[in-house]
């Protein structure tokens, strides 16, 4: 199975602040990579699909790229609402595989 | 609206079945792969297994393969997961998606507990 390696685990951040998630993927998946944001007690939200395209109704301050395996999310303002935790998913191959998750504070 | 509502978690013994329910509304149902996710307390998801629109190819992850069967139900929108051989290790919050993964279920907590 392909391996998602997710960095930080957890991270602390100021209003405003840019935030930057990476994946690691262990072998080429193309672009088919989402990126996820949850919510204690809340199911998980598709952000970003495709790498880098915006899913319909998430703010514009979200973004996604890739190079080669890596794979970044940003928050390029950091507001009260993003504290989450975020995930990667690679959906190239089953068995799908998540990222261990990034917790926002 | 669009959703996905979840049924059928609960407490139960380790060693045995349950069979989880997630019924899709608002949305062609038969156009779309379904999904299952779990959450541990406190940990990360882990993908589960997968469905076709029309039940003719079914994945799993390797943790519950031959343990765990997906249907579906195309007559009443409505897709299923059979846990078979439940351990202590498996007590979660299960998830259903949409094939795309933006239509959630709630979720639903299965607890195996003696």
């Amino acid at each position: 199975a392909i391996q998602m390696t997710q960095s930080p685990s957890s991270l602390s951040a100021s209003v405003g602040d840019r935030v930057t998630i990476t994946c690691r993927a262990s072998q080429d998946i193309r672009d088919d990579l989402g990126w996820y944001q949850q919510k204690p007690g809340k199911a998980p939200k598709l952000l970003i699909f495709a790498a880098s395209s915006l899913q319909s109704g998430v703010p514009s301050r979200f973004s996604g790229s890739a190079s080669g395996t890596d794979f970044t999310l940003t928050i390029s303002s950091l507001q009260p609402e993003d504290v989450a935790t975020y995930y990667c998913l690679q959906d190239y191959n089953y068995p799908w595989t998540f990222g261990q998750g990034t917790k926002v504070e | 609206q669009v959703q996905l509502v979840q049924s059928g978690g609960g407490v139960v013994q380790p060693g045995r079945s349950l069979r989880l329910s997630c019924a899709a509304s608002g949305f062609s149902f038969t156009s779309f792969a379904m999904h299952w996710v779990r959450q541990p307390p406190g940990k990360g998801l882990e993908w589960v297994a997968m469905i076709l629109y029309d039940g003719s190819n079914k994945y799993y992850a390797d943790s519950v393969k031959g343990r765990f069967t997906v249907s579906r139900d195309n007559s009443k929108n409505t897709v299923y997961l059979h846990m078979n051989s439940l351990s202590a290790e498996e007590t979660a919050v299960y998830y259903c998606a949409r094939g795309d993964m933006r239509i959630w279920g709630q979720g639903t907590l299965v607890t195996v507990s003696s």
